[in-house]
């Protein structure tokens, strides 16, 4: 049992770059969502999923993309790198909507 | 609009000293409410949630209500509490985390 499983675990990308973040999960969770975290602004939701074809907009969702093709996984699209998308992103999964988060390690993206 | 608020960015306590990190929320509902802890180089995972009201590793918090807050306490403060702590509240399918508060206990 693994878990919540990102990667890659560290990225570099030029502006206008686009990338996918892989993240998975093997508790059979419904819920899944991806947070970015910066300095002094804590995490802020991106966008979650509630389920298999089910997708919604976070608090900042401008720039990324997402799609849920199957209960496990749940990649994270950056479109065109801006340097404003340097941060450290997470994965969560959940197994309903008042349950606790289990987190991914994190991939830490810089874009230059 | 800012749902979840952690005033104290950095905390410094002495070891052995009571240990309180801050946490207001907005919410006009009925509150789910959660600790959750970062490590050095770790991955974020829940400490405490109010809903089950259990003391992790020495901690507590209690969900007043009135003052709308979530404080998290200890009596006695470890070297291994040293962390950065996020306050969070669940709304239907959204969670909200406050900025965090990175606690540091000094030996």
């Amino acid at each position: 049992n693994a878990g919540v499983t990102q990667t890659p675990k560290f990225q570099v990308l030029k502006t206008g770059q686009s990338m996918t973040l892989q993240c998975a999960q093997d508790m059979n969770h419904e819920y899944m969502s991806w947070y970015r975290q910066d300095p002094g602004m804590g995490l802020r939701l991106i966008h979650y999923s509630v389920g298999a074809g089910i997708t919604d907009q976070g608090e900042v969702p401008n720039g990324y993309n997402v799609s849920r093709s199957t209960t496990e996984d749940f990649p994270l699209r950056l479109l065109s790198a801006a340097p404003s998308q340097t941060s450290v992103y997470f994965c969560a999964s959940r197994r309903g909507v008042l349950y606790e988060q289990y987190f991914g390690p994190g991939t830490r993206l810089t874009v230059t | 609009a800012q749902r979840v608020t952690q005033p104290e960015k950095l905390l410094s306590v002495f070891k052995g000293a009571p240990v309180e990190l801050k946490c207001n929320y907005s919410y006009s509902g009925s509150p789910e409410l959660f600790w959750y802890v970062q490590y050095s180089r770790q991955r974020l995972q829940l400490l405490l949630r109010h809903i089950s009201r259990e003391s992790i590793k020495g901690f507590t918090a209690d969900l007043n209500k009135g003052e709308t807050s979530f404080h998290l306490k200890k009596p006695f403060a470890q070297e291994e509490d040293s962390a950065m702590y996020y306050c969070a509240l669940a709304t239907g399918n959204q969670f909200y985390f406050g900025t965090g508060t990175s606690l540091t206990v000094i030996p």
